[in-house]
């Protein structure tokens, strides 16, 4: 089973504050993917990100695929109450190319 | 288009009870799977679709039966209920690299 493992489980800032997310393995993904999910209702997906190295923005989000294809981050710059959610990194590995496995996810606080 | 429906959203069985909970697509995606989200768990594949007539078991398949005789719906059936399996149930279709989540169905097994 390939483990995605995210830091940190949670956070707590201040609207306008810069955050960095986490998600780390030790397998190696043909693409990784994060989604926010919001209370009572299903993932959303945010980005894919398929080549190493490969650096994706969204508005305020940067999204970072790993050299090794092992990892990615999610930066959030300037971090808005609208950002407030659950945020989840998953992955499909080259092994189990038709399964999506999830990292255990990020739940992001923001007061303002 | 409606995307991805669920029914029901909130179920309540009794242990050794059945019941099938339904998932529909409108986007006429090959690609439809079946999560459970558990708390600190992330969300868990339980069973997957690239067709219909064609179902492989996810990474939790235990207990749980899948058919897809169309290409819109794939349900997902629970023959005998167990409190393990008290969950927040999620369908998703498109491909394994971008899926469309349904609202989810809360399922509670006493």
């Amino acid at each position: 089973t390939q483990l995605l493992e995210q830091s940190p489980q949670f956070l707590s800032i201040q609207e306008g504050e810069n955050l960095t997310v986490y998600c780390n393995s030790s397998s190696v993904f043909s693409s990784l993917q994060w989604y926010r999910q919001e209370p009572g209702e299903g993932p959303v997906l945010l980005v894919t990100v398929v080549t190493g190295g490969e650096v994706k923005k969204l508005k305020r989000l940067t999204f970072q695929f790993g050299d090794a294809r092992k990892d990615s981050s999610l930066h959030i710059t300037a971090a808005q109450t609208g950002d407030t959610g659950l945020y989840l990194c998953a992955g499909v590995s080259y092994t189990g190319f038709q399964k999506l496995v999830f990292g255990t996810g990020t739940r992001l606080l923001v007061s303002p | 288009n409606a995307g991805v429906t669920q029914t029901p959203k909130f179920q309540v069985l009794k242990t050794g009870q059945s019941m099938t909970l339904q998932c529909a697509q409108d986007m006429n995606h090959e690609y439809m799977s079946w999560y459970r989200q558990d708390p600190g768990m992330g969300l868990r594949l339980i069973h997957y679709s690239v067709g219909a007539g064609i179902t492989d078991q996810g990474e939790v398949p235990n207990g749980y039966n899948v058919s897809r005789s169309t290409t819109e719906d794939f349900p997902l059936r629970l023959l005998s209920a167990a409190p393990s399996q008290t969950s927040v149930y999620f369908c998703a279709s498109g491909s394994p690299e971008t899926q469309y989540f349904g609202p989810g169905t809360r399922l509670l097994v006493l």
